[in-house]
């Protein structure tokens, strides 16, 4: 059975570092991992999508690796603003069921930027 | 292009009863995925449906069931409320092919008193 894990599960830094989120994941047998950000009470905003081929994605500030071989994935904000403050959650899409069995989550990282 | 819409956005219900939750998907896209979020066991998969189909579905009791019509919009159902169910509801919706991401709706925020 597939399990996502995040590391830390909460971090909080001034404003300006750089940051990096870590997943791993325990099946290498995936089709993709998408990184997305959840603020208080809301829905999901997706940030970055990385199919199974692929090693990295960017997108502004962020930037996301993926190593599937070693069950591993980091998201890397680079200089760090209150506005990043939320929860980041990772989740696998797993190749078991042909992409039908959903998304398997982590727990999160409930990051905090002080201004 | 609209995201994905979820309504209501919240609900109180009380123990015993039956509620039921919309999505409609962004358009053009046939897929559609509900999750339930606690703080306790945080997000995890319901169902998926595919052109009317369910492809599949988690881990929950039968008193969970959904389905989804021909333009794509999804239901979801609980019957037989329970205490337990009081969570955030969320909505998915994607393109058709596992190479694609998702894109969620805002949810729907169940209590059940």
């Amino acid at each position: 059975k597939q399990e996502v894990t995040q590391i830390p599960a909460a971090l909080s830094v001034p404003e300006g570092e750089n940051l990096v989120l870590n997943c791993s994941f325990t099946d290498s047998a995936i089709y993709n991992l998408q990184w997305f950000r959840q603020d208080p009470g809301k829905g999901l905003t997706s940030l970055l999508l990385i199919q199974s081929s692929q090693r990295e994605q960017t997108s502004g500030r962020l930037n996301a690796s993926l190593d599937k071989s070693s069950g591993r994935s980091t998201l890397y904000i680079a200089a760090s603003q209150p506005g990043d403050s939320a929860t980041y959650l990772c989740a696998v899409r797993p190749l078991s069921g042909g992409g039908a069995d959903g998304l398997t989550f982590g727990k999160g990282t409930h990051l905090i930027i002080q201004p | 292009k609209a995201g994905v819409t979820q309504t209501p956005r919240y609900l109180i219900k009380t123990r015993g009863q039956q509620v039921t939750l919309s999505c409609s998907p962004i358009s053009g896209h046939r897929s559609v995925s509900w999750y339930q979020q606690t703080p306790g066991q945080g997000l995890q998969f319901l169902f998926e449906y595919f052109s009317e189909t369910q492809r599949n579905k988690g881990n929950f009791p039968g008193r969970f069931s959904g389905r989804q019509f021909s333009n794509s919009r999804s239901e979801m159902n609980v019957s037989t409320l329970e205490l337990g169910d009081s969570a955030l509801y969320l909505c998915a919706s994607s393109l058709s092919g596992a190479n694609y991401g998702y894109t969620f709706g805002s949810g729907t925020r169940l209590t059940v008193v």
